[in-house]
C-alpha cells in the first residue's frame, strides 16, 4: 500500500504551548486528508476532513481554533494544537486518501502527544 | 448508542487456535464493513472490506456481514504469534464516506 508519514512521532510539551503535527503522503497525490484522535483503549474518532486548498471541516465537538488544520498541499496536511493542556493529550492519526476507492486511504503511524 | 461496538478484550489464545472478532452497529446506512489491524503505537492497516452482507475470504482471513442482525466478524485461521495486534472494525455508508470505528479488540496470540 501507499506510504503516509508523520512527524514527530512523539512530543512532549509545556502547558500552553504549541505544537505542529505533519502528514505526508509519499508516493501519491491526496486530495482529501483526516485526522484523528485516538485515546488508550478507544476507538479512532474524526477530528476533521481537509481537501486540499480549502478549509477544513471539523466534526461536532471539535473546536477549530484550538485545532487548526492546513492542507497547502496535495501531499502535505498539519494539525496545530494551540494552547496545548493536558486533556490534549492522545495519539492522532492521520490518514490521506489517493482514489475513491475503500481500500485508497492510507494511515499514518501516529503522533503521542504528551501534555504536562 | 454508539454507532460501532466492538468488545475491547483483552483477547488472549493460543498459537493454532481459531479467533472469532465481532462487532456490531446501529445505523443500517452502513455498506462498507472493514477491519484493520494497528499494531503498537502505529497506525491502522486494512485488512480486508466488504461490501453489503457476504463473506469474503483472504489466505487464514474471513470476513462477514450479516446485514439483517447489524453484525460483523472477522475470523483468523491457525491464529500465529505475529497477529498479536489490536483489531478495529469501521463502517462507512460510502467509499467516500466518513470511517466509524470500534473501539479496537486486543488479541495476544501466545507461541
Amino acid at each position: 500500500g501507499a506510504v503516509v508519514s508523520q512527524h514527530p512521532s512523539r512530543v512532549i510539551c509545556k502547558s500552553g504551548t504549541s505544537v505542529k503535527i505533519e502528514c505526508r503522503s509519499l508516493d501519491f497525490q491526496a486530495t482529501t486528508m483526516f485526522w484523528y484522535r485516538q485515546f488508550p483503549k478507544q476507538s479512532l474518532m474524526l477530528m476533521a476532513t481537509s481537501n486540499e486548498g480549502s478549509k477544513a471541516t471539523y466534526e461536532q465537538g471539535v473546536e477549530k481554533d484550538k485545532f487548526l488544520i492546513n492542507h497547502a498541499s496535495l501531499t502535505l496536511s498539519t494539525l496545530t494544537v494551540t494552547s496545548a493542556h493536558p486533556e490534549d493529550s492522545s495519539f492522532y492519526i492521520c490518514s490521506a486518501r489517493g482514489g475513491e476507492g475503500i481500500d485508497e486511504q492510507f494511515f499514518g503511524p501516529g503522533t503521542r502527544l504528551t501534555v504536562l | 448508542q454508539k454507532e460501532v461496538e466492538q468488545d475491547p478484550g483483552p483477547l488472549s489464545v493460543p498459537e493454532g487456535a481459531i479467533v472469532s472478532l465481532n462487532c456490531t452497529y446501529s445505523n443500517s446506512a452502513f455498506q462498507y464493513f472493514m477491519w484493520y489491524r494497528q499494531y503498537s503505537r502505529k497506525g491502522p492497516e486494512l485488512l480486508m472490506y466488504t461490501y453489503s452482507s457476504g463473506n469474503k475470504e483472504d489466505g487464514r482471513f474471513t470476513a462477514q456481514v450479516d446485514k439483517s442482525s447489524k453484525y460483523i466478524s472477522l475470523f483468523i485461521r491457525d491464529s500465529q504469534p505475529s497477529d498479536s495486534a489490536t483489531y478495529l472494525c469501521a463502517m462507512s455508508r460510502s467509499t467516500l464516506g466518513r470511517l466509524y470505528f470500534g473501539r479496537g479488540t486486543q488479541l495476544t496470540v501466545w507461541p
